[in-house]
Formats: structure tokens, sequence, C-alpha cells
């Protein structure tokens, strides 16, 4: 089966402007997540979405946001991009989500996004 | 809060020796516990989980983890490296109240032939 797919895989924004970067998760998942990927930060959860409902949050500011459609399908928008929001961003899927009968979670390619 | 330390940031081996990656987490709940690795160019996989029951778990190509619940420790083993097994491996505990994964900053290793 297909996996996680996010879209688009690379792109460039200029400091100031917004950007929206979309997930499909697994086919029958319900659970999508997204990750920031830096070199000094690592890995840091941003959101979790299940059934349109934001169920977890991350430390970052107001200016990243997310949905959840009702296919499962997921984005994540951040306004006002500053130079240090350059990361690759990691969506992942599972079936109902983690803590629940131990489901695991499946990681897409990751959007890489450089602001200049 | 939750974290979690990979204290080998760096690791560089030849083919067949053995690699113990550590990991350590805060957390005085139960967790669940995960290695994860990312291959050059590749999105990230799950070697292995934790849960629950037996707290030595084997995953794939070879490799394993022992939870140690007193030690807040989850170290991956590999008897054995390959040099295919050059990547970059992740630490990740989920406090089981929430459903977010916290990650270790990573271990890079490098393995030469």
């Amino acid at each position: 089966k297909a996996g996680v797919t996010q879209t688009p895989r690379y792109l460039i924004k200029t400091r100031g402007q917004q950007v929206t970067l979309s997930c499909s998760p697994i086919s029958g998942h319900r659970s999508v997540s997204w990750y920031q990927q830096t070199p000094g930060q690592g890995l840091q959860f941003l959101f979790e979405y299940f059934s349109e409902t934001q169920r977890n949050k991350g430390n970052f500011p107001g200016r990243f946001s997310g949905r959840q459609f009702s296919n499962s399908r997921s984005e994540m928008n951040v306004s006002t991009l500053e130079l240090g929001d350059s990361a690759l961003y990691l969506c992942a899927s599972s079936l109902v989500g983690v803590t629940d009968s131990g489901n695991t979670i499946y990681f897409g390619e990751g959007s890489w996004l450089t602001v200049v | 809060a939750q974290s979690v330390s990979q204290h080998n940031h760096h690791v560089i081996l030849s083919e067949a020796a053995s690699l113990e990656l550590g990991c350590n987490y805060s957390y005085g709940g139960t967790v669940n516990l995960f290695w994860y690795v990312q291959y050059p160019g590749q999105h990230l996989q799950l070697l292995l989980k934790y849960f629950s029951g037996d707290p030595l778990v084997k995953g794939i190509k070879g490799f394993e983890a022992e939870f140690i619940k007193s030690k807040f420790s989850f170290n991956l083993r590999k008897p054995s490296v390959q040099w295919s097994d050059t990547a970059e491996y992740f630490c990740a505990v989920n406090a089981r109240n929430t459903d977010k994964l916290i990650f270790g900053t990573g271990t890079r290793l490098q393995v030469f032939p």
C-alpha cells in the first residue's frame, strides 16, 4: 500500500511569506502528526490530528497551524515565515495514534522548506 | 516535561564491530519506546518498539533493544554492523497519556568496510 505522501518535496520562500504543506496519510490511517527536523534542534513535535480534531500540540508559536480534512489528509501552515523556519517538515500517520494499542507511526519523506 | 537523551552523537565503526547506542529518557509514568533509523536521503523508518512485555525487543535488520525501567534506558544494540547500517538513529519516547513522540537528538553512525 502507498506510504505517507507529502507535497511539495522542496520549496523556497521569502521571509514574511506564508506556506502550506500537505500530507496524505496511509489509507485507513486516521491520526496525522507533524514534526519539524533541523540540524540544531533535531525532531520536534508540532501537532497531531485525529478525526479532524487537534489532539496534541507542541511548543511552537501560533504562526504554525494545521488542520485535517474528513478524508484524513492534513495540511500545515506557517505564516510570516522567519529564517529559522527553514527545516524538513515531516508528516506521520498511524491508525489511531501511538498510545492506542501500540500502533506504529509511519513517516513521509518530508517537505524541505528554505526561507531566504 | 519529557526528554530523551542520546549521548553518542557520532559513532564510527568498522564492519563486524558490535554496536550499542545509548538512550535515556525522563518521565515518571508508563512509556512506549521506539528506535527509528534514517538512511541517507530516505525517510524515517521504525527499527523496533517497546510497548509492554519482554523488555528485550528484537527489530528489523538484526537490531535489538533492551528496556531497563530502573535506569530509564532503552539502548539499541547490534552484534555485528554492516556498511549498510550507516545512518542516523533516533530514540523516541511516547508517554501513555499523550499521542506525541519526543525524539532524542539522534546518533550518526558511520560504518567503514
